[in-house]
């Protein structure tokens, strides 16, 4: 089974920009997995932030943006707010199969 | 709107089976499949497998294939997942998903204990 690798923890201050990545272990990441980003908050179930590498839900904030980024996928959290502080996961799809990164705690400091 | 409520936390023995659903409603159930995803605590996410709610054709991740049955039934618009043998490492809280495109709605969780 492939593995996805995410950053184990990032920090950035608050109205500031981080980008959060997700690797694979077959190579590059592409637009052919699908990559999704999901938010977790302490005792919360996940919320979906991001499908099919850039497409946000009608409750994504606009600070955030999914893309492809030297062979990553790439989540970048422009202007960031103390409530973005969060686990952060990434999804993606190997020819049906899916796989979840190890995530990354984002913490606003 | 979009809900999707999953049934009441669970606790079984090591080697029994435990049946958790997720009922949905505020959309057209068959148009859109249905993701299950459990988190072991203080762990990460883990993508358990998808059913289509209008075929029912399931995809399951490869370390639960013979453990794990999906299945839907859309006179109540209700999914269901199955999971047998249970062990020890089978604690965790388990989540549906789906409901739009980009499985935008998430169940509400349930905790399934696996204790002797």
């Amino acid at each position: 089974q492939a593995v996805v690798t995410q950053e184990p923890s990032l920090t950035v201050s608050p109205g500031g920009t981080v980008t959060l990545t997700c690797g694979s272990s077959t190579g590059a990441v592409t637009s052919g997995h699908y990559p999704y980003w999901f938010q977790q908050k302490p005792g919360q179930a996940p919320r979906t932030l991001i499908y099919d590498t850039s497409n946000k839900h009608s409750w994504t904030p606009a600070r955030f943006s999914g893309s492809l980024l030297g062979g990553k996928a790439a989540l970048t959290l422009s202007g960031a707010q103390p409530e973005d502080e969060a686990d952060y996961y990434c999804l993606f799809s190997y020819s049906g199969a899916r796989v979840f990164g190890g995530g990354t705690k984002l913490t606003v400091l | 709107q979009v809900q999707l409520v999953q049934s009441g936390s669970e606790v079984k023995k090591p080697g029994a089976s435990v049946k958790v659903s997720c009922k949905a409603s505020g959309y057209t159930f068959t148009s859109y499949g249905i993701t299950w995803v459990r988190q072991a605590p203080g762990q990460g996410l883990e993508w358990m497998g998808w059913i289509s709610a209008y075929k029912g054709n399931t995809n399951y991740a490869q370390k639960l294939q013979g453990r794990v049955t999906m299945t839907t039934d859309r006179s109540t618009s209700t999914a269901y997942m199955e999971l047998r043998s249970l062990r020890s490492d089978d604690t965790a809280v388990y989540y549906c998903a789906g409901g739009s495109r980009g499985d935008g709605y998430w169940g509400q969780g349930t905790l399934v204990t696996v204790s002797s």
